[in-house]
């Protein structure tokens, strides 16, 4: 298994351009996340998806929509980047634990470079 | 909503040493508490975890404990190697929406 994987590692973009971060897991989690990563700030929720057509919003979604199409791939869209996006980006997925109410291992794909000029 | 506070968000020990890394949270109806350890320049990649039924786990020479009581849990790495260096976070689960909360880090330093 590839695991987690994230495309691109790096990405400089112009504020007000467009893009879109992919993300891809081949271990048939249902839950999926995407987080970003600032200095001092931790790991912050942006968007989570609980399954193919289930999304929602985290702590920080402002910016950023996100799909889920399909069990595999959750890609993360920016649709007019400004310079307070530039961060790393993580996804990241995990499976239930088939109680109900709780969530397992959560893997992280190795993460994209984002710089906004 | 949660809240996961972390700290210290900088820890200094001498090798062979003990570290201890507390959190503490908001929501009493969290019950799963992961920590993740991150190196430079790598993804989080988890070292141990805890769930609201259990309120001691081991494995070699790191520990979790968590107080349901107190709203906190703890990381407790024993006789602390260089490569023990790196950044430490914490999180909680909400449940019921499968949502992580993270701390916001602490960065461990192993000096030879």
């Amino acid at each position: 298994n590839a695991g987690v994987t994230q495309t691109p590692k790096f990405q400089v973009l112009k504020t007000g351009q467009s893009m879109t971060l992919q993300c891809a897991q081949d271990m048939n989690h249902e839950y999926m996340s995407w987080y970003r990563q600032d200095p001092g700030m931790g790991l912050r929720l942006i968007h989570y998806s609980v399954g193919a057509g289930i999304t929602d919003q985290g702590e920080v979604p402002n910016g950023y929509n996100v799909s889920r199409s399909t069990t595999e791939d959750f890609p993360l869209r920016l649709l007019s980047a400004a310079p307070s996006q530039t961060s790393v980006y993580f996804c990241a997925s995990s499976y239930s634990s088939g109680w109900g109410t709780s969530t397992d291992t959560q893997y992280f794909g190795p993460g994209t470079r984002l710089t906004v000029l | 909503g949660e809240n996961v506070e972390q700290h210290p968000s900088t820890l200094s020990v001498q090798e062979g040493d003990s570290a201890v890394i507390k959190c503490t949270y908001s929501d009493s109806a969290s019950n799963y508490f992961p920590w993740y350890k991150q190196e430079l320049g790598k993804r989080p990649q988890l070292i141990i975890d805890i769930r609201s039924n259990v309120g001691e786990k081991k494995d070699q020479r790191i520990a979790v404990t968590l107080n349901k009581t107190a709203k906190h849990f703890s990381l407790h790495i024993t006789e602390t190697q260089p490569e023990d260096s790196a950044v430490y976070f914490c999180a909680a689960t909400q449940s019921g929406t499968y949502k992580y909360i993270f701390g916001t880090g602490t960065r461990l330093k192993v000096l030879a």
